[in-house]
């Protein structure tokens, strides 16, 4: 069964730290998804993505932030300058159609730990 | 505006007993999707039901909605000590063509053997 898979699943790294979040979503999905979820914690909403661009993000996706599908298979996220307050999981998700209309498909997680 | 509200935040039930959990939203909706997380995992979909909709089965998982009330309940009949896990109410937001889905805070639900 097609899956959403995630990379890394756990990354440690120190303040100030540049880091990329990779995801491959199930390869006849257009749409994409970035959540994250601090530890025992609600699943907050980071950004979406079709058609080659950003069609959504919540105020967490600041100037920090940033999304890209480099290869039509990979879908990363990159966090510029990490904080504290980044420590959580990311979760990635993809979806044949919008949110209003069908289901998410999520990865297992990258677990990011921010020292 | 918070979307996806669910209570109780935490139940404890026996094995065979049901466990019902509910949501609240805010906004008009154009589907109400219910999600489970077993710790530490990724989510995986259960249900979607849309604003249409009243109710839904499949399984033995139950989804009412009333878009009146705005709310929606997931029951799960006859549980098993693997239903242990956290389950998300999720929406859309019809307003504004949002292209995100809103997921509540969860219920973490315990079904002891």
């Amino acid at each position: 069964e097609p899956e959403v898979t995630q990379t890394p699943s756990h990354q440690v790294t120190q303040m100030g730290q540049e880091v990329i979040l990779r995801c491959v979503p199930i390869s006849n999905h257009l749409y994409f998804y970035w959540y994250r979820q601090i530890l025992g914690q609600k699943v907050e909403f980071l950004v979406s993505f079709y058609n080659n661009e950003i069609s959504e993000k919540s105020e967490i996706f600041d100037d920090q932030f940033s999304v890209e599908r480099p290869d039509g298979s990979n879908f990363t996220l990159k966090i510029r300058s990490t904080k504290l307050e980044d420590s959580a999981m990311y979760f990635c998700a993809s979806s044949v159609t919008g949110p209003n209309t069908g289901e998410l498909f999520f990865g297992e997680g990258s677990r990011l730990t921010v020292l | 505006s918070q979307q996806g509200e669910e209570d109780p935040q935490a139940l404890s039930i026996q094995e065979g007993e049901n466990a019902t959990m509910n949501c609240s939203y805010k906004t008009s909706i154009n589907n109400l999707q219910w999600y489970r997380q077993n710790s530490g995992r990724g989510l995986v979909h259960l249900i979607l039901i849309r604003s249409n909709e009243r109710e839904k089965h499949s399984g033995r998982l139950r989804v009412t909605l009333d878009t009146s009330k705005k709310s929606s309940s997931l029951l799960i009949t006859a549980s098993r000590a693997a239903d242990t896990a956290s389950y998300f109410c999720a929406t859309d937001e019809v307003q504004g063509g949002s292209e995100k889905l809103v997921f509540g805070k969860g219920t973490k639900l315990t079904v002891n053997p």
